[in-house]
This record gives C-alpha cells, sequence and structure tokens, in this order.
C-alpha cells in the first residue's frame, strides 16, 4: 500500500515569493489534515479535509495560507506572499476511521514532510 | 480549545535503562491518545495508541498509561535500545484533529 506522499521535500524561496506544497493521501482516506512544525515546536494542526469539503481550518495563521482539494483526493496548500516565520516543516496526514463504534481509534498516517526555507 | 504538554523535552539514557515521557492535556472531552516517533529524516509513526475506556496497554517493550482524572498520560519504553533514539510525540484528538505535544528528543547512549 503507498502511503502519504508530499512533494516537494525541500523548498527554499525568498520572502514575498509564492510556493505551492502537494499532499497524495493513502487511497480511500476521506480525511486529510495539514500540520507545520516549527524547529523544536509541536507539531502544529492547521486544517482537516474531508473529502473535499474544509471540516475545521481554525489552525491556518491567516489569509496568506490557502488550501485546495479539489475532487477530494490531493490537497495542495499555497503561501502568498511567503514571509519568514513561515519556515518549517510542513506534514500532511491521512485516516479512514476504522470502526468508530467498536472503539477503535482514528489512526494518522503521516508524509515525510515538505521543509520550507523562506530567506 | 485542547492544550497538550509534553515532559521532558529532552531525555538522554544509558541503553538497557527505561525511559519515561509525560504528557498532560486540558480537555476532558478528548478520548483518544496516540504517540508518535520519528527517527531523524523520517516521517512520524504511530508506535502506540490508548483509548479513554483504558488505563493502560503494552506492546512489548512500550507502554502508554492514561490517568483520565488527572488528564495525563505517560509513555514507557523498557529495555531501551539505540534504535529508540527519536523524538517522540504525544498527542490527544479533541474535534475530530489530534493535538500534538512539544515532543521529547530520546537519545540512548549504548
Amino acid at each position: 500500500e503507498a502511503g502519504v506522499t508530499q512533494f516537494p521535500s525541500h523548498s527554499v524561496i525568498e520572502k514575498g515569493q509564492t510556493v505551492t506544497l502537494r499532499c497524495d493521501p493513502i487511497s480511500g482516506h476521506d480525511n486529510l489534515y495539514w500540520y507545520r512544525r516549527v524547529m523544536g515546536k509541536e507539531i502544529k494542526f492547521l486544517l482537516h479535509f474531508v473529502k473535499e469539503s474544509k471540516q475545521d481550518e481554525s489552525g491556518m495563521p491567516n489569509n496568506r495560507f490557502l488550501a485546495e482539494r479539489t475532487g477530494g483526493t490531493y490537497s495542495t496548500l499555497k503561501v502568498q506572499p511567503a514571509e519568514l516565520e513561515d519556515s518549517g516543516v510542513y506534514f500532511c496526514a491521512s485516516s479512514q476511521v476504522i470502526g468508530r463504534a467498536a472503539g477503535v481509534g482514528e489512526k494518522l498516517f503521516f508524509g515525510s514532510g515538505t521543509q520550507l526555507s523562506v530567506l | 480549545g485542547e492544550n497538550v504538554e509534553q515532559h521532558p523535552s529532552t531525555l538522554s539514557v544509558q541503553e538497557g535503562d527505561s525511559a519515561v515521557i509525560k504528557c498532560t492535556y486540558s480537555d476532558s472531552a478528548s478520548n483518544y491518545f496516540p504517540w508518535y516517533k520519528q527517527e531523524l529524516g523520517k516521517r512520524p509513526q504511530l508506535i502506540i495508541d490508548i483509548r479513554s475506556n483504558v488505563g493502560e496497554k503494552k506492546d512489548q517493550r512500550i507502554a502508554v498509561t492514561l490517568n483520565k482524572t488527572a488528564k495525563h498520560f505517560s509513555l514507557h519504553i523498557t529495555e531501551t535500545q539505540p534504535e529508540d533514539s527519536a523524538v517522540y510525540f504525544c498527542a490527544a484528538r479533541n474535534t475530530g484533529k489530534l493535538i500534538f505535544g512539544q515532543g521529547t528528543t530520546l537519545q540512548v547512549k549504548p
């Protein structure tokens, strides 16, 4: 089974430029999440898609960040214009709720992340 | 919203010793508590999880305990090995999303 894939693995851009990150979740996973980790801090929630709908975008820092998931498959996260504080590792994760009624938790599968450096 | 605090931020142990990482959460409605391990340059991977209706769960050398009253949960690794060296994250599920702690960098010295 293919895992969650993210592209690119690294991106170095200058302040004010635009960057688009892509995530391909595990096939069949309706839930897709974006997270970000700034050096030494927690993996911070950004937003959650259920299929193509934004379920929760309470973690999005500001309107320079735009996430889409057209067709409910892959997702993109665009940062425009990028600022220095946007640097960090952006993780995508996907899940398929399994037997919630049976008491089984929702297991999240992560991609390898995109290391974004804004100079 | 939910807030998860994790301690310590770094932990160094001798091979063969035990390691304990502790987390507290703020929202009593959280009901699922996974632990992720991230090795250098790799993706975070689920190593063990526990639901709120269970107090303890064990899988070989790793175990997790949950105290719902005190709102804290812990990861215990026994007989540590060098390959256990990694960053460990605890998390709590709240309103459909996981909220993570700050991470613990575990170093196991041979």
